[in-house]
């Protein structure tokens, strides 16, 4: 069975201190490990998508990257407004749904 | 830009009515799906179609049932809402193979 773990639950930074965000999974085939964004009473926002162990990608201050058993979002010099819940989901070879994590509660304070 | 659209940001139902949860998307995808999302637990999958009257259960079908008469449009129904179905509901699709989904942005469903 798939299994995506996420963590810490929590965490709290000053702005501009980075830090990183894990997720550990367990899949039967990976097709694609995907990362979002959850702003607190809307849908999740899309961020990226890593496919195969030692690819990265970035975009403003996050940076994904990859392993054969986990992924880490690394914020560097976090602002106030990248506040918000990131959630990690696996997507396996043999099926179409998303199965997610429980997500990191992110809050940056000034 | 993708746009995937629920009919109601909040619904406050009554016990044992029966309940439809409207989505819309507007990009030809083929997969959509039904997640509801509850404090500590995440997002849990209902049900999800890849075809229009095609559909398949998720992890937490018990309770739900889906429609998908047409391929924009994903239907979810409570066919005798109870309390325990109190939750943040999220509709999501995407095109075939390994591409994101995309979201609506929820709708907060009270059973009362």
């Amino acid at each position: 069975e798939d299994q995506v773990t996420q963590s810490p639950e929590a965490l709290r930074l000053q702005e501009g201190e980075s830090s990183s965000l894990n997720c550990s999974y367990t899949v039967s085939g990976l097709r694609g490990l995907f990362w979002y964004r959850q702003d607190p009473g809307k849908g999740p926002e899309f961020l990226f998508t890593l496919y195969s162990a030692g690819e990265e990608k970035e975009k403003e201050r996050l940076k994904a990257t990859l392993t054969k058993k986990e992924s880490f979002l690394h914020i560097t010099a976090p602002k106030p407004e990248d506040s918000a819940t990131y959630l990690c989901a696996v997507q396996a070879n043999s099926g179409y749904a998303l199965n997610f994590g429980k997500g990191t509660s992110l809050l940056v304070t000034p | 830009d993708v746009k995937v659209t629920q009919s109601s940001r909040y619904l406050v139902k009554r016990t044992g009515e029966k309940v439809f949860l409207e989505c819309v998307q507007d990009m030809d995808h083929e997969n959509m799906f039904w997640y509801r999302q509850d404090p500590g637990l995440g997002l849990r999958l209902i049900y999800f179609s890849y075809d229009v009257k095609m559909k398949e259960k998720g992890d937490i079908p018990e309770g739900y049932s889906v429609s998908r008469e047409k391929k924009e449009r994903f239907s979810l129904i409570l066919e005798s809402a109870s309390t325990n179905q109190t939750s943040m509901y999220l509709c999501a699709s995407t095109t075939g193979g390994s591409t994101e989904a995309f979201f609506g942005q929820g709708t907060r469903l009270t059973v009362v």
